[in-house]
């Protein structure tokens, strides 16, 4: 059964800082990853999808690593703004067949001005 | 830039009664898919929905939940009876082929009382 475990739970850093969020999965089978962000009481938007065969995607000041072999993936975030506080969820989704997402718990970041 | 729309918002209703919660997707999708996230909890896959039938669900998708898409727009969820577990954050999501990035609506915030 493929679990996601997401580390730290909770970050603070002040602004300006680079950061880096983990995501580590069991099974490696998956199909791709994707991370969300989420806000406060609001949905989940998508920030990056990795497929299983890729190594990293980028996206403005965000970059996103898979390791397949390893069960992990990182978030990368570049000089961190206040307005990057939120939930970080990564979610894998298992080898073609499935559809679903198994989330992470999240990691709460706080970035202070 | 095309989105979710997750109407109400925050739904508020009796142990035992039905509710329905709506979900707009986005227009030239295809897949369709309702999670939910109990407060403090992860994000927890319900069902997944393509070409007019379930594709898959989980074993929280019991005979009290269904899901139909009764016109060409809208995608909906009933819960017939409700429970005081099922207060929780539900969020519709699409994609336009199976393998590319989900869109999350907002959510709807269910309190059972």
């Amino acid at each position: 059964k493929q679990e996601v475990t997401q580390i730290p739970a909770a970050l603070s850093v002040p602004e300006g800082e680079n950061l880096v969020l983990n995501c580590s999965f069991t099974d490696s089978a998956i199909y791709n990853l994707q991370w969300f962000r989420q806000d406060p009481g609001k949905g989940l938007t998508s920030l990056l999808l990795i497929q299983s065969s890729q190594r990293e995607q980028t996206s403005g000041r965000l970059n996103a690593s898979l390791d397949k072999s390893s069960g992990r993936s990182t978030l990368y975030i570049a000089a961190s703004q206040p307005g990057d506080s939120a939930t970080y969820l990564c979610a894998v989704r298992r080898t073609s067949g499935t559809y679903k997402y198994i989330f992470g718990t999240g990691t709460r970041l706080k970035v202070l001005a | 830039e095309p989105e979710v729309t997750q109407t109400p918002s925050h739904q508020v209703t009796q142990m035992g009664q039905e509710v329905i919660l709506r979900c707009v997707p986005i227009s030239n999708h295809l897949y369709f898919y309702w999670y939910r996230q109990i407060l403090g909890q992860k994000v927890e896959f319900l069902v997944s929905f393509y070409n007019n039938e379930i594709s898959e669900k989980s074993e929280i998708f019991d005979d009290q939940f269904s899901v139909e898409r009764p016109d060409g727009s809208n995608f909906t969820l009933k819960i017939r009876s409700t429970k005081l577990e099922d207060s929780a954050m539900y969020f519709c999501a699409s994609t336009g082929t199976g393998g590319s990035v989900q869109y999350f609506g907002a959510g709807t915030r269910l309190s059972v009382l």
